[in-house]
């Protein structure tokens, strides 16, 4: 079966803390984009990537980290710099041209602070 | 900069019909989306607009006003399980850079 997949589900972090946020597709897909929702919000745009070895800031990028050294993965870090990490973090991926401009999302992980 | 508006709420009763309304307002323009997100859920696609008119996927219809900035969701024969949020989207025209509006909370009451 194709699809996104985010792990953990669930994911605890203690002040100073850096974590990692894992994001896997195997759509084939060139495009890869992570969003943070805060309850009762809309979604913002940290850091997306086209293509492999590259990526963009997106609107919240400060507190975060990101790479794309393979085209199925796209891992997020939040460090200790984000001082307000609580949020249920959303990865989602795209071909490079589609004709609906569909983006297929994870289910997602709910991180929370210790 | 790009920012999107909707209504914050909206409640309806079963078998009726509702429209949710966005208003966008971008530096570039490559078409809007509309999303639906159960509680707890990921955001799933529901339809999307590039060219003005309207574009209908069986219960769900959306429509396009360019000239106005302006786009509509309607569904139609509300059913229980349509009580969900609903996003609307924009692409930037310069990249593949996503915003989203800030959600529409739909209440579908017995």
């Amino acid at each position: 079966d194709g699809g996104i997949t985010q792990s953990p589900k669930y994911l605890f972090r203690k002040e100073g803390q850096n974590v990692t946020l894992s994001c896997e597709q195997n759509l084939n897909h060139d495009a890869m984009y992570w969003y943070r929702q805060d309850p009762g919000q809309g979604l913002r745009l940290i850091y997306y990537s086209q293509i492999v070895n590259d990526f963009q800031k997106g609107d919240i990028a400060e507190g975060y980290s990101v790479s794309r050294e393979k085209k199925e993965s796209f891992p997020l870090t939040v460090t200790s710099a984000q001082k307000n990490p609580t949020a249920f973090y959303l990865c989602a991926s795209k071909p490079r041209v589609t004709p609906q401009e569909t983006q297929y999302f994870g289910p997602g992980t709910r991180l929370l602070v210790l | 900069g790009q920012s999107l508006e909707q209504p914050s709420e909206v409640t309806a009763v079963e078998g009726a019909i509702v429209q949710i309304n966005c208003t966008y307002q971008t530096s570039g323009f490559y078409g809007l989306s509309w999303y639906q997100q159960h509680d707890g859920g990921a955001p799933t696609f529901l339809s999307y607009n590039a060219l003005d008119g309207l574009e209908e996927t069986g219960r769900f219809s959306s429509f396009l006003s360019r000239s106005d900035s302006y786009g509509y969701l309607l569904l139609q024969e509300l059913q229980m399980k349509d009580s969900a949020s609903y996003f609307c989207a924009v692409r930037d025209n310069y990249g593949q850079n996503f915003v989203f509006g800030p959600g529409t909370r739909l209440s579908v009451l017995p």
